[in-house]
């Protein structure tokens, strides 16, 4: 199994570009995330989903937009990228368990810089 | 809303001294707490939650309700402990989401 997975590592945008950061898992997961992790800022949470067809926003929804159209992708969309989106993007999955969902599995992160 | 603090952004302590990391929490509910560990270069990871009452890698967490805390602790530190450290707390009202602390730089100096 690779796990999750997130293409690209590294990326620079101009100001009002777009782009998708990819993130795959072959764990047949149902829970996905997107976080964000900012100095001094911890990690923090911009949308998640709880299996195909449904997703919703968590701390930080802004300028970001999520589908999950299968189990095993959810990519993120900068809709127009800004200097306050630079960060390191991290996504995880995890399986269900009961009521809640259990160890969340990181991928590597994507290093966004935004000019 | 619900919300994780980790006072300290830099915990330095010399090898074989004892470690803790702190956490409080503030939620409404009945907490389900965690801690991850970062090292270098390396994917953020689960280190040990409150749940299972184990003990990962020397570490233990206690939950104390009644100080809204969650504590990591280790006797004897190691060089290889070296790491951020972050604080996590499941919420299940309005949504299913893990809260993070601002986390715990842990330098472990020879």
């Amino acid at each position: 199994n690779a796990g999750v997975t997130q293409t690209p590592k590294f990326q620079v945008l101009k100001t009002g570009q777009s782009m998708t950061l990819q993130c795959a898992q072959d764990m047949n997961h149902e829970y996905m995330s997107w976080y964000r992790q900012d100095p001094g800022m911890g990690l923090r949470l911009i949308h998640y989903s709880v299996g195909a067809g449904i997703t919703d926003q968590g701390e930080v929804p802004n300028g970001y937009n999520v589908s999950r159209s299968t189990t095993e992708d959810f990519p993120l969309r900068l809709l127009s990228a800004a200097p306050s989106q630079t960060s390191v993007y991290f996504c995880a999955s995890s399986p269900p368990s009961g009521r809640t969902y259990n160890e969340q599995f990181f991928g590597p992160g994507t290093r966004l810089t935004v000019l | 809303a619900q919300r994780v603090t980790q006072p300290e952004k830099l915990l330095s302590v010399f090898k074989g001294a004892p470690v803790e990391l702190k956490c409080n929490y503030s939620y409404s509910g009945s907490p389900e707490l965690f801690w991850y560990v970062q090292y270098s270069r390396q994917r953020l990871q689960l280190l040990l939650r409150h749940i299972s009452r184990e003990s990962i890698k020397g570490f233990t967490a206690d939950l104390n309700k009644g100080e809204t805390s969650f504590h990591l602790k280790k006797p004897f530190a190691q060089e290889e402990d070296s790491a951020m450290y972050y604080c996590a707390l499941w919420v299940t009202g309005g949504g299913n989401k893990l809260t993070f602390g601002t986390g715990t730089q842990l330098k472990v100096e020879l």
